[in-house]
């Protein structure tokens, strides 16, 4: 079955840039959307942006400081966030949805914490 | 943004009994086009991703007991859990899918009364 396993540091300085990368086993990358989904710890949920086939749309409330990208030979897809603060804190998640318009998030990650550190 | 607005923000129901969550967006998420709303709601347990439950408003994920059924078009929806067991205490979201940015609902915590 397929699944999604998220990874990159958990602990990232103030003002830097974070990065994660969600690698998809048992399926195909190709033929899917994938999207990021953050979760600041005790809160509700934000969706990040998706990538599909190196088309993105990002959430224009991130999308200056984000950027996603994919790698299709390794199966694996990411994401930059640029100039993080406090307010970056959250469990990051990445998920599959079939489409823009069948946006309904069918498959998770389990989830990584990302921590900024001042 | 479409905002969507879930009430209550908690609820505490007893075993066996039904439990009703509602969500509202602030516009309608109706295509006329095939008649289909674009909502979707998920479950999330501590510590564990969010669990896609119901999508196009009421079509059950395969896998989901049918005791949890969606209803509602428009604007204003409904999850409704018929005879709540216990692994369902968890907190509750719904989802817009009508347009980017994808918007959710600020979540509803499901507890035993």
């Amino acid at each position: 079955q397929v699944q999604l396993q998220e990874s990159g540091p958990g602990l990232v300085k103030s003002s830097e840039t974070m990065s994660l990368t969600c690698t998809v086993s048992g399926g195909s990358i190709s033929t899917y959307y994938w999207s990021w989904i953050r979760q600041p710890p005790g809160k509700g949920l934000e969706w990040i942006g998706y990538i599909y086939s190196g088309s993105t749309n990002y959430n224009p409330s991130l999308k200056s400081r984000v950027t996603m990208s994919v790698d299709t030979s390794k199966k694996q897809f990411s994401l930059k966030v640029s100039s993080v603060t406090a307010a970056d804190t959250a469990v990051y998640y990445c998920a599959r949805t079939l489409g823009e318009l069948y946006g309904y998030f069918e498959l998770w990650g389990r989830g990584t914490l990302v921590t900024v550190s001042s | 943004d479409i905002v969507m607005t879930q009430s209550p923000d908690s609820l505490a129901v007893s075993l066996g009994e039904r439990a009703t969550i509602n969500c509202k967006s602030s516009q309608s998420v109706l295509y006329n086009s095939n008649n289909k709303n674009y909502l979707a709601w998920y479950q999330q347990k501590p510590g564990q991703p969010p669990k896609l439950l119901i999508y196009w408003a009421s079509t059950r994920e395969s896998g989901v007991p049918d005791r949890f059924s969606g209803s509602g078009s428009g604007t204003d929806f409904t999850l409704t859990i018929s005879s709540l067991q216990a692994e369902d205490v968890a907190v509750y979201y719904c989802q817009q899918y009508y347009t980017t940015p994808y918007t959710f609902g600020q979540g509803t915590k499901l507890e035993i009364k």
